[in-house]
């Protein structure tokens, strides 16, 4: 029974720095989402895939976040140039095509100093 | 857009006591509601979901029940114990690509 895997577990990095953190989806899942989850443990969505594609993102996605989901190699979100704002918790999290269910990983915690 | 709004943001509990956490959401195409529970420095743990054309579903000590006219959800956690401890999150999702999450209810269970 394989899990979502979420490295590093803690970044740190200075403003204006480039913060990449990676995820591997369960076994089978298609599907993978990225959320940032503030310390006020609001949820926002970034970036969605199915399989290679990118189904839906976010205005900031676009401008200052790249991601990918290259088959065969781990899912990847990236920041550019980290900001103070970006400091959260990412969390990803995949399902399989036709369940609704979403799976998380523990998540990578960014610290924008 | 969809706002998930779940109530209390925190409650504290004796150990062995019934807890209900409500949930409410705005979008009325929003058809399937899972919940998670997320401990301190742990991955966010599914324990239960119910989709719109459901109004009651059971998993050992969870409960949940769904009115579709008023928009409402509500998880009732009976026996509890200090394992259940954790940040308790409501999401609603319109089926496709879309889960909307609550700002989570702040769960602790006293010995």
């Amino acid at each position: 029974n394989s899990k979502v895997i979420q490295t590093p577990r803690y970044l740190v990095k200075g403003q204006g720095q480039k913060a990449k953190m990676r995820c591997i989806p369960e076994k089978g899942h298609p599907v993978v989402f990225w959320y940032q989850q503030n310390k006020n443990n609001e949820f926002k969505f970034l970036i969605n895939f199915q399989n290679q594609e990118v189904l839906q993102q976010i205005d900031m996605t676009e401008k200052r976040f790249s991601a990918e989901c290259p088959s065969n190699s781990p899912c990847s979100l990236e920041i550019q140039s980290s900001e103070a704002g970006d400091s959260a918790l990412y969390l990803c999290a995949s399902r399989q095509g036709s369940q609704n269910t979403l799976y998380f990983g523990a998540g990578t915690r960014l610290s924008v100093l | 857009g969809e706002q998930v709004e779940q109530l209390p943001s925190s409650l504290i509990v004796q150990e062995g006591a019934s807890v209900l956490i409500n949930c409410s959401y705005t979008d009325s195409a929003s058809v399937y509601f899972p919940w998670y529970k997320q401990e301190p420095g742990k991955r966010l743990q599914f324990i239960i979901d119910i989709r719109s054309n459901m109004e009651r579903k059971q998993n050992q000590r969870l409960t949940l029940l769904f009115d579709k006219k008023t928009k409402h959800l509500s998880l009732h956690i009976t026996a509890t114990q200090p394992g259940d401890s954790a940040i308790y999150f409501c999401s609603a999702s319109t089926g496709n690509y879309k889960y909307v999450f609550g700002a989570g209810t702040r769960l602790k269970v006293i010995a």
